[in-house]
């Protein structure tokens, strides 16, 4: 399943690093998402891009900045991150982003926050 | 506020043998959807499965079925034919309306081994 990508598919990070996760779908959608998923927690979604518009932005710490240039790409830009903030972060497309749809996952990035 | 429970962390079962892994949630909408996604050892999410909540027929894909109860909030996948392919951590998942997107809410998960 090619459909969305994401790179990296690692990072190990300081907690004074800047980095950036990216993902991209091939799937003419419209509506993109990022997932945190933590062990032995479910998955929460982070935020929400409809039409290049964040809709939703889950109470996410500030630390966490997303970005869509168009409704292709997604980037979740991280700084002074913690080490609480080691997770697989999951990238999601659907459609339209209507609750009939079907979202579409990517391999996620493994991050680790030293 | 919209929930989805597994009550079930592991389920283990033989090869080529059945297995049903359950789900019940809560919500107070009519009309809405429902998913089984599977997330294997390579992490990727994968939809196994959907149900649409007006359709009175329970959902099939090939040896994947769902056994869904609308009254009792319940959404069951049955794995027929069990294979060793099918190990992974399943997920049930209800897709909640907010404001112009959609939120899937997930359940904790359930791990499935498949003994050779």
């Amino acid at each position: 399943e090619t459909g969305v990508t994401q790179t990296p598919r690692h990072l190990v990070m300081g907690m004074t690093n800047k980095k950036s996760l990216k993902c991209e779908q091939h799937l003419g959608h419209n509506a993109m998402y990022w997932y945190k998923q933590s062990a032995k927690k479910p998955l929460e979604l982070m935020f929400v891009y409809n039409f290049k518009e964040q809709t939703e932005n889950n109470s996410v710490p500030s630390r966490f900045s997303p970005e869509c240039p168009n409704s292709s790409h997604l980037f979740l830009h991280l700084h002074t991150l913690q080490p609480e903030d080691s997770a697989l972060y999951l990238c999601a497309s659907s459609q339209t982003g209507q609750y009939t749809d079907t979202q579409y996952f990517g391999p996620g990035t493994r991050l680790t926050v030293l | 506020a919209q929930t989805v429970t597994q009550s079930q962390p592991e389920m283990s079962v033989q090869e080529a043998e059945t297995v049903t892994l359950s789900c019940t949630y809560d919500t107070s909408e009519s009309d809405y959807y429902l998913f089984w996604y599977k997330q294997p050892p390579s992490r990727q999410m994968i939809l196994v499965i959907r149900q649409e909540a007006y359709k009175q027929q329970n959902a099939t894909e090939n040896r994947f079925s769902v056994n869904f109860q609308k009254a009792a909030k319940s959404f069951s996948l049955k794995i027929s034919d069990s294979q060793l392919g099918d190990a992974a951590m399943y997920f049930c998942a209800f897709p909640h309306a907010i404001q112009g997107a959609q939120k899937l809410v997930f359940g904790q998960g359930t791990r499935l081994t498949i003994n050779p």
